[in-house]
């Protein structure tokens, strides 16, 4: 069966410095990632999604970066962080064209002070 | 590109009533559409979805869906809740052919009380 691991689970972070968040999958080849972002009480913003090794396409303009250095690899980076850069992260993949809906990580929550 | 509203912020109800979750989009292709679950500090679980076909679709737990082209509206429903169904509801679109993006709506926190 698939899973999803996303790590870590919480991250205390102080402003200006650097970030570095990882998901991967198993059990399946060729997924398409996203990364999305939620805001405190506000709904998930798509940050990047990539449909294959080294294919980011970034949604928003913004302080973060995105890789694919494998198939089921996915890691959401920041060389200086923002306070505006606080909260709750999810990595998600689909296969196919996205009619089997997506598999959520567990997120990370950041909080940047 | 696609939009989805969420009425509701959000919706207090008793243990064992009814409660209705609105949602409309709007796209000018097709669509699939989602419900998803998400408990306090988890990520989120795919609750049900409309690909193609009957326009009510259900959930293992007793949710069901219903997909109003006209009204452009996908409204979740449960018939009886459970103190156990408290927690935040999002509904989401994905035009077909878009890599699988999805455009969620700002989300709606069910609140169960005895």
């Amino acid at each position: 069966s698939q899973t999803i691991h996303q790590w870590p689970a919480t991250l205390v972070q102080p402003v200006g410095s650097p970030l570095s968040l990882e998901c991967t999958v198993e059990g399946t080849s060729n997924p398409n990632l996203y990364w999305y972002r939620q805001a405190a009480g506000r709904g998930l913003q798509l940050l990047f999604y990539s449909v294959g090794i080294g294919q980011i396409s970034s949604e928003v303009p913004q302080n973060l970066s995105a890789s694919r250095p494998q198939d089921r690899q996915f890691i959401l980076s920041s060389k200086k962080l923002l306070l505006s850069d606080s909260g709750f992260y999810l990595c998600a993949w689909t296969g196919g064209a996205g009619a089997y809906g997506y598999t959520f990580g567990s997120g990370t929550r950041l909080t940047v002070v | 590109a696609q939009s989805v509203t969420q009425l509701d912020s959000q919706v207090p109800v008793f243990e064992e009533a009814p409660v209705e979750l609105r949602c409309n989009y709007s796209s000018s292709v097709s669509v699939y559409l989602f419900w998803y679950v998400q408990y306090p500090n988890q990520g989120l679980q795919l609750l049900l979805k409309y690909l193609s076909g009957s326009t009510l679709v259900e959930s293992i737990n007793g949710f069901e869906a219903e997909f109003n082209k006209s009204q452009t509206s996908f409204h979740l429903r449960k018939p009886s809740v459970h103190i156990s169904d408290t927690a935040e509801y999002f509904c989401a679109v994905s035009e077909v052919n878009s890599w699988g993006k999805l455009q969620f709506g700002a989300g709606t926190q069910v609140v169960v009380t005895p």
